[in-house]
């Protein structure tokens, strides 16, 4: 069974800082993986969203990257500002195809805060 | 687009009473999928469906627990009779593909008294 640990569950950073946050995964067989942002009592935002067969994916201040093999991802987020605190969580879709496949598999998420 | 829609938002009920979350997808999409959040076990997926078909129902806790997807616009999650153990935030996602993106709606926080 596929496993989504990430680490750290908290970080406080002053504002302006780079950082990065970590998702590991015990089970390479993956389809793709996607980073989400949670704000506090709302959904979820999709922020990336990477194939298995990419390294990485950039959005603005953010990017994202995959190693399948070693079972990790990090999210880097650069200049960080207060408007980015938020639980960030990375989830997992399997490889194989249908039969119960398609839902993803999360992380607990790392509760970030930025200080101004 | 309006997103994900889900209704009601908040749901304070008492042991032993039925409960009906609600979610419209958006407009398009095959895919639609049944999340829970708790503090001890993070977001684990309770039931999907494609083309209003339910296809992995394995992570639905108990019988006490149903999900229907009528038509390709509402989907509906029961729990009857519900427990203080139930309470949590479900959430509910849409997808164009199997593996697209998925999209979230706000959530249904629930409160089992």
């Amino acid at each position: 069974k596929q496993e989504v640990t990430q680490i750290p569950a908290a970080l406080s950073v002053p504002e302006g800082e780079n950082l990065v946050l970590n998702c590991s995964f015990t089970d390479s067989a993956i389809y793709n993986l996607q980073w989400f942002r949670q704000d506090p009592g709302k959904g979820l935002t999709s922020l990336l969203l990477i194939q298995s067969s990419q390294r990485e994916q950039t959005s603005g201040r953010l990017n994202a990257s995959l190693d399948k093999s070693s079972g990790r991802s990090t999210l880097y987020i650069a200049a960080s500002q207060p408007g980015d605190s938020a639980t960030y969580l990375c989830a997992l879709r399997g490889e194989d195809s249908g039969g119960g496949a398609d839902g993803l598999t999360f992380g607990k998420g790392t509760h970030l805060i930025i200080q101004p | 687009d309006a997103g994900v829609i889900q209704s009601p938002r908040h749901e304070v009920t008492e042991m032993g009473q039925e409960v009906t979350l609600r979610c419209k997808p958006i407009s398009g999409h095959d895919y639609l999928f049944w999340y829970r959040q708790t503090m001890m076990r993070g977001l684990e997926l309770l039931i999907y469906f494609n083309n209003n078909v339910p296809i992995d129902d394995s992570g639905m806790p108990e019988d006490r627990f149903s999900a229907k997807m009528p038509n390709a616009s509402f989907s509906t999650l029961k729990i009857q009779p519900s427990e203080p153990r139930d309470s949590a935030v479900y959430f509910c996602a849409s997808s164009q593909s199997s593996r697209g993106t998925q999209y979230f709606g706000p959530g249904t926080r629930l409160l089992v008294l």
